[in-house]
């Protein structure tokens, strides 16, 4: 079954970009049923999606209104991965970063699948 | 402030019922299935219903979901001491063009 392994700093400065991968295996990143998502947990903001990216036919993204200024979410088809940028992080950014997987056995938006969290601090 | 408002706590005895409300709006839960996912401490949210009330393979048929209107419901029987944990409803919202989060319920067994 898909499982997702999460990389990336835990701490970045403010000002700065933020950058996580998310690795998949025992699936595909060009799955034409499943969505690749971003989402975060802090105490303040509890859960919040940031966005996904999905393949149908082509590549397509939605972003959540609150960080669609600052945010990437691309797919690197060579290492079957995807991965987060958010920029001009502020330590409102603080927070576990899951990237999450919707396989499409459950729909599009529930999310079955998640990586096992990235605890990211903005801090100078 | 989140787009779906859940109670922040319930509480119950074990072997008893408890239930969870999630309240949205037309364009959220109003349209669209709503999911709900089970935290445990220290752990990533974990799917225990999906399509309003169709469960996972491996989740216990102890939790159910429904959803009537702009309303959704996670109902728990037979609960126990391991079934303490943060719960969350989700939706689409077909406004917002996003995934929106219920603010999260605690619950606690007696």
């Amino acid at each position: 079954q898909v499982q997702l392994q999460q990389s990336g700093p835990g701490l970045v400065k403010p000002s700065q970009t933020l950058s996580l991968t998310c690795a998949i295996s025992g699936g595909s990143v060009y799955s034409n049923s499943a969505t690749w998502n971003w989402i975060r947990q802090s105490p303040s903001r509890g859960l919040e999606w940031l966005g996904r990216t999905h393949y149908r036919s082509k590549w397509y993204n939605n972003f959540a209104v609150s960080v669609r200024s600052r945010i990437t979410i691309s797919p690197d088809t060579s290492k079957n991965q995807f991965s987060l940028q958010l920029n001009s992080v502020t330590p409102e950014d603080t927070a576990v970063y899951y990237c999450a997987a919707a396989s499409g056995a459950y729909g599009d938006v529930a999310f079955d699948i998640w990586g096992q969290g990235t605890m990211v601090t903005v801090s100078s | 402030q989140s787009v779906l408002t859940q109670p922040p706590s319930v509480s119950a005895a074990p072997g008893q019922k408890v239930t969870i409300s999630c309240s949205g709006s037309s364009s959220n839960i109003g349209k669209n299935y709503v999911s709900w996912y089970q935290q445990l401490p220290g752990t990533a949210p974990k799917l225990l219903i999906y399509d309003n009330n169709k469960r996972p393979s491996g989740i216990p048929d102890r939790f159910s979901g429904s959803k009537s209107g702009k309303s959704a419901t996670l109902g728990i029987t037979g609960l126990q001491t391991g079934d303490e944990a943060d719960y969350y409803c989700e939706t689409w919202d077909s406004t917002l063009n996003a995934v929106v989060f219920g603010g999260g319920t605690k619950l606690t067994v007696l």
